[in-house]
């Protein structure tokens, strides 16, 4: 999994708590992504990060923020998990944006239910 | 609407036989094309990315090509083995932005002895 480790890989949780996923990387990638994986859909992008405190959102992003306050680290944060966010959730890495040769290397993913 | 659409939804083969997965995408403006394999409960990996102007790419016994025209790629594999057996997810680049990627919801292709 190309330097990419998550944690928790696995969590359950009841519905209005906060939740923080986190995702290293040891590769030194400049870019950050978190998506989302759900049945009938195919992976979707929530927020991504293009540097240190630089991040922006993505297509799913509502109920979802971010941090990425040292290279190597990028964290995913449900302020208030509700039922709809239960999903598996991927992050990816990329050392470069707008290369026609970039390719994202994904973590194992997390997978979350929420009660 | 930008859409990537794959077919079929799964598959069945034995080992030893040749498949073909089709992506048709609706993505626009085009900027590239992915196949990345994807196995149960892991993150997906990339198999072959290719431009408008590549008709054909392979990586070992997988082959992809393009048709820009008609917008639609497939991916071909070959002497298919068990190990084989995964997601193969098309994604599309709307632009130079990764941040632009459209990823279909995949192919389940399973390999049996």
């Amino acid at each position: 999994d190309a330097g990419i480790t998550q944690s928790p890989r696995h969590k359950v949780t009841e519905t209005g708590t906060p939740v923080t996923l986190r995702c290293h990387q040891t590769e030194n990638h400049r870019y950050m992504y978190w998506y989302r994986q759900d049945p009938g859909h195919g992976l979707r992008l929530i927020h991504y990060s293009y540097g240190v405190k630089d991040t922006d959102k993505g297509e799913v992003s509502d109920g979802y923020s971010v941090s990425r306050s040292k290279t190597e680290d990028f964290l995913l944060t449900l302020e208030s998990a509700t039922s709809s966010q239960t999903s598996v959730y991927f992050c990816a890495i990329s050392e470069m944006s707008g290369s026609l040769s970039d390719t994202q290397y994904f973590g194992p993913g997390t997978r979350l239910t929420v009660l | 609407k930008n859409q990537v659409e794959q077919s079929p939804q799964s598959l069945i083969i034995l080992e030893g036989k040749n498949c073909t997965l089709q992506c048709n995408y609706t993505v626009s403006p085009f900027s590239n094309l992915r196949w990345y394999k994807q196995d149960t409960g892991r993150g997906p990996v990339s198999l072959t990315i290719m431009t408008f102007s590549e008709n054909t790419k392979s990586n070992g016994r997988y082959t992809a090509t393009l048709d820009a025209d008609t917008k639609q790629s497939s991916l071909h594999i070959t002497a298919s083995q068990l190990s084989d057996s995964a997601s193969y997810i098309c994604v599309v680049s709307r632009s130079y932005n990764t941040d632009k990627l459209i990823f279909g919801t995949g192919t389940r292709l399973q390999v049996f002895p």
